[in-house]
């Protein structure tokens, strides 16, 4: 059974920094692409970042773009998100998401429970 | 950027009408398009990849269409567990997007 397990969501203060983690299991985590999806409250779905299986190409959405890094360990299979000055825009429900395959352009297949961070002072 | 955008945000039916929800892409997608099923409080779930392939496990009442800049999702007749929030998304580029979704109520 694949299983995706955020963990790391807090409230924080605007400005601060944040590291997300989604560990995977279930599945062959060097053989997918793995994406970041966020969801404000009340709002719809936001692509945030996605990491192929190498762990070399990265991509960022404009909103995020200089302030997040994704990253992954596939000996550990997980994927982590750091979040650095963070904004009261960036408050949402974080989902980690699998693709469909290597590369991080693709169908999510699979989704995490979610993980909330709230910015605020 | 890739804008996508879905008609209606809201539709209102019944069990057992077919209903249609459209994604238009601002520019050629190619068929690379999803569908995702989110109900409150729960994650997506996907429907719906490659513009028309059906997930496995999913309905069969459920059927996507379309290529280039105009897609559709169709559900054949609904049930009483297919009333939630429909989303389409395009992986077409690597910055990908989302609909802003589609709320099916009773």
């Amino acid at each position: 059974e694949v299983q995706l397990l955020e963990s790391g969501g807090d409230l924080v203060q605007p400005g601060g920094s944040l590291r997300l983690s989604c560990a995977a299991s279930g599945i062959i985590f060097t053989n997918y692409g793995m994406n970041w999806v966020r969801q404000a409250p009340g709002k719809g779905l936001e692509w945030v970042s996605g990491v192929g299986a190498d762990g070399v190409t990265t991509y960022y959405a404009d909103s995020v773009k200089g302030r997040f890094t994704i990253s992954r360990d596939n000996s550990q299979n997980t994927l982590y998100l750091q979040m650095s000055s963070l904004i009261v825009d960036d408050t949402a429900v974080y989902y980690c998401a699998k693709g469909r395959g290597k590369v991080a352009k693709a169908a999510f297949d699979y989704w995490g429970q979610g993980t909330l961070v709230t910015v605020s002072s | 950027d890739i804008q996508m955008t879905q008609s209606p945000s809201t539709l209102s039916a019944s069990v057992g009408d077919r209903v249609t929800i459209t994604c238009r892409a601002s520019q050629s997608i190619n068929n690379w398009l999803a569908w995702y099923q989110q109900k409150p409080g729960r994650a997506p779930k996907l429907l719906i990849y490659k513009a028309s392939n059906l997930e496995s496990g999913v309905p069969s009442r459920f059927s996507g269409s379309g290529s280039g800049t105009e897609f559709t999702l169709t559900i054949g007749s609904l049930q009483p567990d297919d009333f939630a929030t429909y989303y389409c998304q395009q992986y077409n580029t690597f910055s990908q997007s989302f609909g802003q979704g589609t709320t099916l109520e009773i």
